[in-house]
């Protein structure tokens, strides 16, 4: 199946870690992402991670990426009232001969002051 | 460099009718996706144009259809509105298509609301 999972809900409290969770399904996906959603907005590109990485980090950000067991995170560090959002992952699969991306269910962060 | 733009941002429409719906790529970008974004189905993707050509298609009816321009600029066309198609419908624009390089990020525009009555 196409189906990238991730929680729904996650709550945190201002100035603690987030680590949002991603399991996706095609292992030759080339690049993975993560986007943020404000209310009533389009989706801000975060950070993406090639696939023959382990690790990247980008401030406040820490992607992990697991590909033997296809799971992706994000850690926000020192996480603010302005984080919370709504959070998608994204995998770039091919099949059929061509290639899409396929988006997570999203996980709504709620930080709590 | 402005980013992707999407008009109108906001619709109201009746079932029955049809609306079109346009997108403005970032500079520079040929590829242009459009996906339809409802709170039970989530992120659904409808079609991706790149080089004014249909690369890739999702599972929605013929009801939905687009085009891309010669300037990269894409607009997506619902004919015979139903209820269910109020959604938020989000483009997003890429340097390339592919799947293989960093140049395929996409990147989102603020998405248009349409209302069906």
């Amino acid at each position: 199946g196409e189906d990238v999972e991730q929680s729904l809900f996650l709550s945190v409290r201002e100035g603690d870690s987030s680590v949002i969770n991603c399991t996706y399904t095609d292992s030759s996906s080339t690049y993975l992402y993560w986007y943020k959603q404000e209310p009533g907005a389009g989706l801000q590109l975060l950070t993406y991670i090639f696939s023959n990485m382990d690790m990247k980090q980008d401030q406040r950000l820490t992607v992990l990426l697991n590909k033997k067991d296809k799971h992706l995170s994000l850690r926000i560090a020192d996480t603010q009232t302005g984080d919370s959002a709504i959070y998608f992952c994204a995998e770039t699969s091919r099949g059929s001969g061509t290639y899409k991306y396929i988006f997570g269910t999203g996980t709504r962060l709620k930080v709590l002051a | 460099k402005a980013g992707v733009t999407q008009t109108p941002r906001y619709l109201i429409k009746t079932r029955g009718q049809q609306v079109t719906l346009s997108c403005s790529p970032i500079s520079g970008h040929r590829s242009v996706s459009w996906y339809q974004q409802t709170p039970g189905q989530g992120l659904q993707f409808l079609f991706e144009y790149f080089s004014e050509t249909q690369r890739n298609k999702g599972n929605f009816p013929g009801r939905f259809s687009g085009r891309q321009f010669s300037n990269s600029r894409s607009e997506m066309n619902v004919s015979t509105l139903e209820l269910g198609d109020s959604a938020l419908y989000l483009c997003a624009s890429s340097l390339a298509w592919g799947g293989r390089s960093y140049t395929d990020t996409q990147y989102f525009g603020p998405g248009t609301r349409l209302t069906v009555l």
